[in-house]
């Protein structure tokens, strides 16, 4: 079956240093890729998504590319904010037909001024 | 635009107990899904509803339950509740699988406790 591994944390970083999030994952043909943020006590928000090979997601600032060979879809950042102090979930879904999602479990990561 | 809402934001439950949590998908959605989350660790697929039927189910008992109304409102029932039950329950809703489109949008979830 599908699986997501992302590197545990919790990750700390200071103000405006580089972020790197590791993803890999396991699935059957080609999956859409997502990274999902949670702050605290809140649900889930889409950060990002890539739905075929050599795809590059990005928002605010966050990138990630949907590298096949690799079977990965790392998140960076290249000066976090404290406001970025979140958890961070990445995710696949089968394309077509009813999709379910398929999450990690999540790195926290917390920035300090 | 209304997002995905639902409710209660939270519930306290005695074990053996049956609960209704409940969710409205974002408007122009057809589809709902329902997520488990522990504390700590990443959502878990419950099931999905389209058209009123169960179309997916995740490894949970049959214990947990789901409806999905004609206005695509969506109800998950779990009953007996265990200890174990405790978590965030996520709501998500999608458009349907003819329309090609990898997104769901969540809600902000139930904390449901079982003491």
């Amino acid at each position: 079956g599908n699986s997501v591994t992302q590197m545990e944390g919790p990750v700390t970083l200071s103000e405006e240093a580089f972020l790197t999030i590791n993803c890999t994952y396991t699935a059957t043909g080609y999956p859409s890729l997502f990274w999902y943020v949670q702050y605290p006590g809140e649900g889930l928000q889409l950060l990002l998504k890539a739905t075929k090979a050599d795809d590059k997601g990005s928002n605010k600032g966050f990138e990630a590319t949907y590298r096949k060979e690799t079977t990965s879809f790392h998140l960076e950042k290249g000066s976090v904010q404290v406001s970025d102090s979140a958890v961070y979930f990445c995710a696949l879904s089968r394309s077509g037909g009813y999709q379910k999602v398929t999450f990690g479990i999540g790195t926290k990561l917390q920035v300090i001024p | 635009d209304a997002g995905v809402t639902q409710s209660p934001t939270h519930l306290i439950k005695t074990r053996g107990q049956q609960v209704t949590l409940r969710c409205s998908p974002k408007s122009g959605h057809d589809t709902v899904s329902w997520y488990q989350q522990a504390l700590g660790q990443g959502p878990q697929f419950i099931f999905q509803y389209y058209e009123e039927e169960e179309r997916q189910r995740g490894n949970f008992p049959d214990r947990f339950s789901g409806h999905q109304f004609p206005n695509y409102s969506s109800e998950l029932n779990v009953n007996a509740l265990w200890l174990g039950d405790s978590a965030l329950y996520l709501c998500a809703s999608s458009l349907g699988p003819s329309q090609g489109s990898h997104e769901q949008y969540f809600g902000p979830g139930t904390r449901l406790t079982v003491t």
